[in-house]
C-alpha cells in the first residue's frame, strides 16, 4: 500500500493524558497536513509542512497541540493533558509540490481519539 | 481566506435517480476545487478535480462536476446513482495557499 498511513487507528485516553499520532505520507511527497474532523462537519485545517519545516499553523491549533516532521518524512501530531474536546478523528495528508494546479492532496484513514 | 458552503446537508434518493449536490465558495482569487468521497469506514477518497480548462469535469464512478466562476459553485452530478454511492461527500476549495478548506459535507443516501 503506497497512500498516506496513519497509527494508531484508534485511541482512548484519560483526559489529561497525552497522546502522539503519527504519519507517513506518500513516498515523495513533499508537503504534509493535518486536519481534525468532528461529526457531522468537515475536515479542518490544523497544520501543514513542507519538507521539515512547519509553515502554517491554524489558530485551532493550541498550546497543547505540537506537530513535528524531523526529517522531512513522517510526520507526529502530539497533544498533551487531552481535553474531551479533542475528541475527534485527526487526518494526516499529504501532496507533492507540482505547482499550484498540481496539487492534488491524499488523505489517510484517519487517526480517532476519544477522550473520556 | 476562503470558505465553502455544501447546500444539503442530507439526501435521500433512490437507486436510478439523479444526484446533483450544490457548492459554493467564496474566494475572489483563482482556486482548485475538489470533491471528496468517504464511504462507510473508509477514508477520504479524491472524487474529481478542477484546476483549470473545461469546467466540466469528469471524475470516478460516473461522476462529474460543473465548475461555473461567475456564480462561485461547482456542483457535482451524477445522472444514475447506485445503492454503492451511499457516502458522504465533501466539497473543497484551495487557493494559492495551497490548504484545503472544506465544506460541511453532504451525506447521501441511496435506497435499494
Amino acid at each position: 500500500d503506497t497512500g498516506v498511513s496513519q497509527n494508531p487507528r484508534h485511541k482512548i485516553t484519560k483526559r489529561g493524558q497525552n497522546v502522539t499520532f503519527r504519519c507517513d505520507p506518500i513516498s515523495e511527497h513533499n508537503r504534509l497536513y493535518w486536519y481534525r474532523q468532528t461529526l457531522g462537519q468537515g475536515p479542518e485545517f490544523l497544520t501543514y509542512f513542507q519538507n521539515e519545516a512547519q509553515l502554517e499553523k491554524s489558530r485551532l491549533l493550541s498550546d497543547r497541540f505540537s506537530a513535528e516532521r524531523p526529517k522531512g518524512s513522517f510526520s507526529t501530531l502530539e497533544i498533551q493533558r487531552t481535553e474531551q474536546g479533542d475528541s475527534a478523528m485527526y487526518l494526516c495528508a499529504s501532496s507533492l509540490d507540482a505547482g499550484f494546479e498540481g496539487n492534488t492532496i491524499y488523505f489517510g484513514e484517519g487517526s480517532w481519539l476519544t477522550v473520556v | 481566506a476562503q470558505s465553502v458552503s455544501q447546500h444539503n446537508h442530507h439526501v435521500i434518493l433512490s437507486e436510478a435517480a439523479s444526484l446533483e449536490l450544490g457548492c459554493n465558495y467564496s474566494y475572489g482569487g483563482t482556486v482548485n476545487l475538489f470533491w471528496y468521497v468517504q464511504y462507510p469506514g473508509q477514508h477520504l477518497q479524491l472524487l474529481l478535480k478542477y484546476f483549470s480548462g473545461d469546467p466540466l469535469v469528469k471524475g470516478i464512478k460516473g461522476f462529474e462536476a460543473e465548475f461555473i466562476k461567475s456564480k462561485f459553485s461547482f456542483n457535482l452530478r451524477k445522472p444514475s446513482v447506485q445503492w454503492s454511492d451511499t457516502a458522504e461527500y465533501f466539497c473543497a476549495v484551495n487557493a494559492r495557499d495551497y490548504k484545503l478548506s472544506f465544506g460541511a459535507g453532504t451525506t447521501v443516501t441511496v435506497r435499494a
